[in-house]
Protein backbone atom coordinates (compact mmCIF):
# COMPACT_ATOMS: atom_id res chain seq x y z
CA UNK A 1 0.00 0.00 0.00
CA UNK A 2 1.23 3.56 -0.47
CA UNK A 3 2.12 5.94 2.00
CA UNK A 4 2.73 9.58 2.44
CA UNK A 5 5.17 11.44 5.13
CA UNK A 6 6.09 14.83 5.85
CA UNK A 7 8.18 16.85 8.19
CA UNK A 8 8.83 17.63 10.22
CA UNK A 9 5.26 17.94 11.76
CA UNK A 10 5.49 21.13 13.35
CA UNK A 11 7.70 24.29 12.95
CA UNK A 12 8.29 27.47 14.37
CA UNK A 13 10.50 29.80 12.36
CA UNK A 14 11.31 33.57 12.70
CA UNK A 15 11.06 35.91 10.06
CA UNK A 16 13.29 36.01 7.40
CA UNK A 17 14.59 32.46 8.09
CA UNK A 18 14.62 29.73 5.48
CA UNK A 19 12.12 26.76 5.16
CA UNK A 20 12.71 23.11 3.97
CA UNK A 21 10.07 21.19 4.34
CA UNK A 22 9.89 17.78 2.62
CA UNK A 23 7.39 15.10 1.87
CA UNK A 24 8.08 11.58 0.48
CA UNK A 25 5.83 8.57 -1.05
CA UNK A 26 6.45 5.54 -0.59
CA UNK A 27 4.90 2.35 -2.81
CA UNK A 28 4.23 4.33 -6.01
CA UNK A 29 6.11 4.87 -8.82
CA UNK A 30 5.95 8.03 -10.67
CA UNK A 31 3.32 10.25 -9.00
CA UNK A 32 1.93 13.81 -9.26
CA UNK A 33 3.35 15.01 -6.55
CA UNK A 34 1.95 18.81 -4.50
CA UNK A 35 1.74 20.92 -2.20
CA UNK A 36 -0.56 22.60 -0.37
CA UNK A 37 -0.98 25.40 1.93
CA UNK A 38 -4.61 25.89 3.83
CA UNK A 39 -4.58 29.01 6.04
CA UNK A 40 -7.67 29.48 8.34
CA UNK A 41 -10.70 30.41 6.62
CA UNK A 42 -9.22 30.26 3.36
CA UNK A 43 -9.34 26.57 2.25
CA UNK A 44 -6.44 25.06 0.29
CA UNK A 45 -4.25 26.50 -2.31
CA UNK A 46 -2.50 24.50 -4.26
CA UNK A 47 0.97 25.98 -4.58
CA UNK A 48 2.99 23.59 -6.54
CA UNK A 49 2.63 20.64 -8.47
CA UNK A 50 5.40 18.38 -10.32
CA UNK A 51 4.46 15.57 -12.49
CA UNK A 52 8.11 14.16 -13.11
CA UNK A 53 11.83 15.03 -11.33
CA UNK A 54 12.79 18.18 -12.11
CA UNK A 55 9.06 19.24 -13.37
CA UNK A 56 7.70 21.94 -11.30
CA UNK A 57 4.72 23.63 -11.87
CA UNK A 58 3.48 26.71 -9.92
CA UNK A 59 0.35 28.02 -9.26
CA UNK A 60 0.68 31.37 -6.94
CA UNK A 61 3.88 33.81 -7.28
CA UNK A 62 5.10 33.68 -3.95
CA UNK A 63 8.60 33.60 -2.15
CA UNK A 64 8.37 29.88 -1.91
CA UNK A 65 9.93 27.22 -4.45
CA UNK A 66 9.79 23.65 -4.85
CA UNK A 67 11.59 20.93 -6.01
CA UNK A 68 12.07 16.95 -6.80
CA UNK A 69 15.17 16.11 -6.67
CA UNK A 70 13.86 11.85 -6.91
CA UNK A 71 10.86 10.11 -7.82
CA UNK A 72 9.19 10.08 -4.56
CA UNK A 73 10.83 13.10 -3.50
CA UNK A 74 8.77 16.80 -3.25
CA UNK A 75 10.50 19.70 -1.04
CA UNK A 76 9.01 23.15 -0.50
CA UNK A 77 11.83 25.93 0.50
CA UNK A 78 11.66 29.64 1.01
CA UNK A 79 14.90 31.86 1.42
CA UNK A 80 13.24 34.10 3.92
CA UNK A 81 9.86 33.38 5.71
CA UNK A 82 7.33 35.91 5.94
CA UNK A 83 4.70 36.27 8.71
CA UNK A 84 2.03 35.77 5.84
CA UNK A 85 3.57 32.26 5.05
CA UNK A 86 2.66 30.91 8.49
CA UNK A 87 -0.13 27.68 7.71
CA UNK A 88 -0.58 24.36 7.82
CA UNK A 89 1.29 22.90 4.65
CA UNK A 90 0.00 19.83 2.83
CA UNK A 91 1.83 17.39 0.27
CA UNK A 92 -0.56 14.98 -1.94
CA UNK A 93 0.13 12.82 -4.37
CA UNK A 94 -1.79 10.82 -7.16
CA UNK A 95 -1.07 8.62 -9.72
CA UNK A 96 -1.86 10.03 -13.52
CA UNK A 97 -5.72 9.97 -13.72
CA UNK A 98 -6.21 9.18 -10.21
CA UNK A 99 -7.67 10.92 -6.45
CA UNK A 100 -5.48 12.77 -4.61
CA UNK A 101 -4.17 11.99 -1.49
CA UNK A 102 -2.96 13.78 1.43
CA UNK A 103 0.17 13.62 3.73
CA UNK A 104 -0.21 14.51 7.64
CA UNK A 105 0.97 18.01 7.46
CA UNK A 106 3.34 20.18 8.53
CA UNK A 107 2.01 23.41 10.93
CA UNK A 108 4.38 26.41 10.32
CA UNK A 109 4.50 29.45 12.50
CA UNK A 110 5.87 32.31 11.89
CA UNK A 111 6.76 34.97 14.44
CA UNK B 1 -18.43 34.77 -8.35
CA UNK B 2 -16.17 31.94 -6.94
CA UNK B 3 -15.49 28.75 -8.33
CA UNK B 4 -16.44 26.66 -5.59
CA UNK B 5 -19.09 27.90 -2.70
CA UNK B 6 -19.33 25.62 0.10
CA UNK B 7 -21.38 26.57 3.62
CA UNK B 8 -18.54 27.22 6.47
CA UNK B 9 -21.53 25.96 9.10
CA UNK B 10 -20.72 25.14 11.64
CA UNK B 11 -23.20 22.24 11.44
CA UNK B 12 -24.37 20.31 14.81
CA UNK B 13 -26.69 17.32 14.47
CA UNK B 14 -27.65 14.92 17.12
CA UNK B 15 -26.24 11.47 16.94
CA UNK B 16 -27.98 9.31 14.73
CA UNK B 17 -29.42 12.51 12.29
CA UNK B 18 -28.95 12.36 8.42
CA UNK B 19 -26.78 15.04 7.27
CA UNK B 20 -26.27 16.91 4.03
CA UNK B 21 -23.65 18.65 2.91
CA UNK B 22 -23.40 20.98 -0.26
CA UNK B 23 -21.44 22.66 -2.73
CA UNK B 24 -22.12 24.89 -5.98
CA UNK B 25 -19.73 25.54 -8.87
CA UNK B 26 -19.21 27.97 -11.40
CA UNK B 27 -17.39 25.98 -13.91
CA UNK B 28 -19.32 23.89 -16.17
CA UNK B 29 -16.12 22.05 -17.31
CA UNK B 30 -16.07 20.28 -13.40
CA UNK B 31 -16.26 16.47 -14.19
CA UNK B 32 -14.84 15.15 -11.07
CA UNK B 33 -16.05 15.45 -7.62
CA UNK B 34 -14.59 14.51 -4.47
CA UNK B 35 -15.26 14.79 -0.89
CA UNK B 36 -12.44 15.10 1.77
CA UNK B 37 -12.88 14.81 5.23
CA UNK B 38 -10.50 16.50 7.60
CA UNK B 39 -9.81 16.32 11.16
CA UNK B 40 -8.66 18.48 13.32
CA UNK B 41 -4.71 18.98 12.52
CA UNK B 42 -4.73 16.27 10.34
CA UNK B 43 -4.87 16.25 6.62
CA UNK B 44 -7.77 15.44 4.55
CA UNK B 45 -9.26 11.90 4.02
CA UNK B 46 -10.66 11.28 0.85
CA UNK B 47 -14.22 9.65 1.22
CA UNK B 48 -15.56 9.59 -1.94
CA UNK B 49 -15.06 10.11 -5.48
CA UNK B 50 -17.28 10.52 -8.66
CA UNK B 51 -17.05 10.99 -12.04
CA UNK B 52 -19.88 12.97 -13.97
CA UNK B 53 -23.38 13.12 -13.01
CA UNK B 54 -24.72 10.18 -10.42
CA UNK B 55 -24.83 8.71 -7.31
CA UNK B 56 -22.52 6.47 -5.50
CA UNK B 57 -23.14 5.37 -2.11
CA UNK B 58 -20.28 3.94 -0.23
CA UNK B 59 -21.62 2.31 3.60
CA UNK B 60 -22.97 5.42 5.37
CA UNK B 61 -21.78 7.78 3.07
CA UNK B 62 -23.60 8.98 -0.45
CA UNK B 63 -22.26 11.45 -2.86
CA UNK B 64 -24.36 12.90 -5.60
CA UNK B 65 -23.69 15.30 -8.61
CA UNK B 66 -26.27 16.97 -10.52
CA UNK B 67 -23.87 18.58 -13.51
CA UNK B 68 -27.37 20.41 -14.70
CA UNK B 69 -27.93 22.57 -11.42
CA UNK B 70 -23.66 22.97 -10.63
CA UNK B 71 -24.36 21.22 -7.25
CA UNK B 72 -22.89 18.22 -5.67
CA UNK B 73 -23.67 16.25 -2.02
CA UNK B 74 -23.06 14.21 0.37
CA UNK B 75 -25.45 12.46 2.56
CA UNK B 76 -24.37 10.93 5.69
CA UNK B 77 -26.71 8.51 7.27
CA UNK B 78 -27.28 7.23 11.07
CA UNK B 79 -24.16 10.05 12.18
CA UNK B 80 -21.81 8.92 14.68
CA UNK B 81 -19.82 11.44 16.83
CA UNK B 82 -16.62 10.17 15.03
CA UNK B 83 -17.92 11.97 11.89
CA UNK B 84 -17.68 15.50 13.79
CA UNK B 85 -14.92 17.35 11.15
CA UNK B 86 -14.45 19.22 8.65
CA UNK B 87 -16.18 17.97 5.31
CA UNK B 88 -14.49 19.25 2.17
CA UNK B 89 -15.48 19.11 -1.60
CA UNK B 90 -13.23 18.78 -4.37
CA UNK B 91 -13.53 19.23 -8.04
CA UNK B 92 -11.23 19.33 -11.35
CA UNK B 93 -11.73 19.82 -14.88
CA UNK B 94 -9.29 17.91 -16.26
CA UNK B 95 -8.29 13.97 -15.37
CA UNK B 96 -8.61 13.36 -11.91
CA UNK B 97 -5.30 13.74 -10.56
CA UNK B 98 -4.49 17.46 -12.27
CA UNK B 99 -4.85 20.29 -9.82
CA UNK B 100 -8.15 20.29 -7.76
CA UNK B 101 -10.20 23.13 -6.84
CA UNK B 102 -11.54 23.01 -3.23
CA UNK B 103 -14.46 24.65 -1.55
CA UNK B 104 -13.67 26.15 2.15
CA UNK B 105 -15.22 23.30 4.08
CA UNK B 106 -18.01 22.73 6.57
CA UNK B 107 -17.55 22.10 9.68
CA UNK B 108 -19.97 19.22 11.59
CA UNK B 109 -20.26 18.61 15.04
CA UNK B 110 -22.28 15.08 16.14
CA UNK B 111 -23.42 15.44 19.87
CA UNK B 112 -23.92 11.58 21.64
Amino acid sequence: SQTIHQWPATLVQPVGSPLSLECTVEGTSNPNLYWYRQAAGRGLQLLFYSVGIGQISSEVPQNLSASRPQDRQFILSSKKLLLSDSGFYLCAWSVVGGEQYFGPGTRLTVT
Amino acid sequence: QKEVEQDPGPLSVPEGAIVSLNCTYSNSAFQYFMWYRQYSRKGPELLMYTYSSGNKEDGRFTAQVDKSSKYISLFIRDSQPSDSATYLCAMSAGQAGTALIFGKGTTLSVSS
